[in-house]
């Protein structure tokens, strides 16, 4: 079965300064997908952004990067010019490409994330 | 922008008494899953649903749980006799596509129903 795991329970960063986010997980596997979801203290989950593992290429949208290593089974997510907005719990979820079933997220336990003006 | 829609935002019940969430999924989509999250701990896979039928499911989702899609747009979770420990946030999901490529596999979630279990 595959895990996920999200090693920094808490994180704090200044107001327009960067933060990375760090999230392991186990498989075997060749193809999956990887994402970043954020729950703000409304609870809702929202999506940040999501990594292919066929692809070479970190993901990126606007403020929000991703360093996925496939080797090291790594796959942490950057927060450029950090806003008082992205204050959050940011979970690293897994997904199976195999089809037949196996579609459900697979979630690590999270990282609070607090911004400091 | 299409939105999944989760009712209602929170239910407090009885232990023993039965209870029936519901959500109505993005129009086009066809997978559709259930999702809880116990305050303070990681969210957690109970269900998957396509076709009218479940697809997976996890050891959560035992005997006291039941999933239906009675009409069109609706999708429910229904907890036969609540306990104590089934106090969580439930989250609805739905997806269009299963299988290659991220964009179309992507989960959209609702806002959650809060469940306490009194």
């Amino acid at each position: 079965a595959q895990t996920v795991t999200q090693s920094q329970p808490e994180m704090s960063v200044q107001e327009a300064e960067t933060v990375t986010l760090s999230c392991t997980y186990d498989t075997s596997e060749s193809d999956y997908y990887l994402f970043w979801y954020k729950q703000p203290p409304s609870r809702q989950m929202i999506l940040v952004i999501r990594q292919e593992a066929y692809k070479q290429q970190n993901a990126t949208e606007n403020r929000f990067s991703v360093n996925f290593q496939k080797a090291a089974k790594s796959f942490s997510l950057k927060i450029s010019d950090s806003q008082l907005g992205d204050a959050a719990m940011y979970f690293c979820a897994y997904r199976s490409a195999l089809g037949g079933g196996s579609e459900k997220l697979v979630f690590g336990k999270g990282t609070k994330l607090t911004v400091n003006p | 922008e299409p939105e999944v829609t989760q009712t209602p935002s929170h239910q407090v019940t009885q232990m023993g008494q039965e209870v029936i969430l519901r959500c109505v999924p993005i129009s086009n989509h066809l997978y559709f899953y259930w999702y809880r999250q116990i305050l303070g701990q990681k969210v957690e896979f109970l269900v998957s649903f396509y076709n009218n039928e479940i697809s997976e499911k996890s050891e959560i989702f035992d005997d006291q749980f039941s999933v239906e899609r009675p009409d069109g747009s609706n999708f429910t979770l229904k907890i036969r006799s609540t306990k104590l420990e089934d106090s969580a946030m439930y989250f609805c999901a739905s997806s269009n596509q299963r299988g290659q490529g991220a964009l179309n596999t992507e989960a959209f979630f609702g806002q959650g129903t809060r469940l306490t279990v009194v």
